[in-house]
């Protein structure tokens, strides 16, 4: 089915440890977006790519890297893990332009991501 | 910065009452209103949109209007179904014919729990 993949559903991190968070979408989306949502803070923007080259920290970037691979693929890298990073994560992308939004944004199903 | 605040959870009803969650919003443009929709172990998919004052958005028998006057729209539906338990969120998109790509913005979203 048509739609964003992310991988891998569930992960277990020991601090201090790093990882690569994946996502790819095949809609052919101009943009990709990594959010993180925790409990009582709802979805917080980390990190986005407008098009395909070009990357745009959001609201919480600290502590995270982005890579937009090609078109189709935008990862997220932890790179020494925190207990802070305790979240799930969430991929989405959308048509870009003024109009992007306006079609939605298609998300993944997330990673839950613990750190101990 | 524009934001959205949205009524706190949890909303806790029986099946066939009338819900109401309430959203405002602030922002400096003329944004686009969505109401977006989670349900457990899932991502988040579009409920309903409004693009500009006094529009009503609507889909499988929810509804919101966007209220410029009241900067508010609240998300109704007349008779909930056990089906319908899920975290609602709020966004907004306050994109102007210059900006391309950036992202919506959340509230914290409202957790609606029916029982039969």
């Amino acid at each position: 089915n048509a739609g964003v993949t992310q991988t891998p559903k569930f992960q277990v991190l020991k601090t201090g440890q790093s990882m690569t968070l994946q996502c790819a979408q095949d809609m052919n989306h101009n943009s990709m977006y990594w959010y993180r949502q925790d409990p009582g803070m709802g979805l917080r923007l980390i990190y986005y790519s407008a098009s395909e080259g070009t990357t745009d920290k959001g609201e919480v970037p600290n502590g995270y890297n982005v890579s937009r691979l090609n078109k189709r693929e935008f990862s997220l890298r932890l790179e020494s893990a925190a207990p802070s990073q305790t979240s799930v994560y969430f991929c989405a992308s959308s048509l870009s332009g003024t109009g992007g939004p306006l079609y939605g944004y298609t998300f993944g199903s997330g990673t839950r991501l613990t750190v101990v | 910065g524009d934001s959205v605040t949205q009524m706190e959870g949890p909303v806790t009803l029986s099946e066939e009452a009338f819900l109401t969650i309430n959203c405002t919003y602030t922002a400096t443009g003329y944004p686009s209103l969505f109401w977006y929709v989670q349900y457990p172990g899932e991502g988040l998919q579009l409920l309903l949109k409004a693009t500009k004052a006094d529009d009503k958005g609507s889909n499988k028998g929810f509804e919101a209007t966007y209220r410029k006057e009241t900067t508010s729209f609240h998300l109704e539906k007349g008779s909930v179904q056990v089906s319908d338990s899920a975290v609602y969120f709020c966004a907004l998109s306050d994109l102007t014919p210059n900006q391309a790509g950036t992202a919506l913005i959340f509230g914290k979203g409202t957790t609606l729990s029916v029982s039969s």
